[in-house]
């Protein structure tokens, strides 16, 4: 089944930095991508998605990348703030053979800006 | 902006007890899933739901779960014999038709602590 793999589990910058967080998937068959985030004691939160037919969409300082051929997709955050600080979890949606609405996700991780 | 609601927020349970976790998917969706996350870790796909019946589930859905949509808008977990490793946030969730978009949304989660 689909494996997704998620780095760094900790990142922490300064505010207005940015923020790259990675991950890669391991079915290629996967033609759904969303990111999440969490914030304490909350559910995942949906900030951004890419469908596998789009190699990059960009909503305001959050932007999602895609690379079907290496099977890894990335989340970039500009012009980090505090509220930002959170964890991030990336998803993939498993190809046919694994469930065509189940969400496997990354191991996430915290995001800590500094003012 | 519509939501997936949960109750109870938080729920204290001794081992062996049962435990029924609630929920309300956003009104026009038709896909329902629970999820969970133990204390630190990723977040898990237990099961989904489609047309009244279980169409994927989890090798952690085993046989002390089970799910129910008893009404048109309620969408409940079960387990019937708590043990000390279902201590975990429990996320219900919904989706759209298929075809017109798969964002997942959650709700805001149910956290059991089994004693």
């Amino acid at each position: 089944g689909e494996n997704v793999e998620q780095h760094p589990s900790t990142l922490s910058v300064q505010e207005g930095d940015s923020a790259v967080i990675k991950c890669t998937y391991s079915d290629s068959a996967s033609n759904y991508f969303p990111w999440y985030k969490q914030e304490l004691g909350k559910g995942p939160q949906l900030i951004i998605d890419i469908r596998s037919n789009v190699g990059e969409k960009k909503d305001q300082r959050i932007a999602v990348t895609l690379n079907k051929t290496a099977k890894h997709f990335s989340l970039h955050i500009t012009e980090t703030q505090p509220e930002d600080s959170a964890v991030y979890f990336c998803a993939a949606r498993g190809g046919m053979n694994t469930g065509f609405q189940k969400l496997v996700f990354g191991t996430g991780t915290r995001l800590l800006v500094s003012p | 902006e519509p939501e997936v609601t949960q109750t109870p927020s938080h729920q204290v349970t001794q081992m062996g007890q049962e435990v029924i976790l609630r929920c309300v998917p956003i009104s026009n969706h038709l896909y329902f899933y629970w999820y969970r996350q133990i204390l630190g870790q990723k977040v898990e796909f237990l099961v989904s739901f489609y047309n009244n019946e279980i169409s994927e589930k989890s090798e952690i859905f085993d046989d002390q779960f089970s799910v129910e949509r008893p009404d048109g808008s309620n969408f409940t977990l079960k387990i019937r014999s708590t043990k000390l490793e279902d201590s975990a946030m429990y996320f219900c969730a919904s989706s759209g038709l298929r075809d017109s978009g798969n964002t997942i949304y959650f709700g805001e989660g149910s956290w059991l602590t089994v004693v």
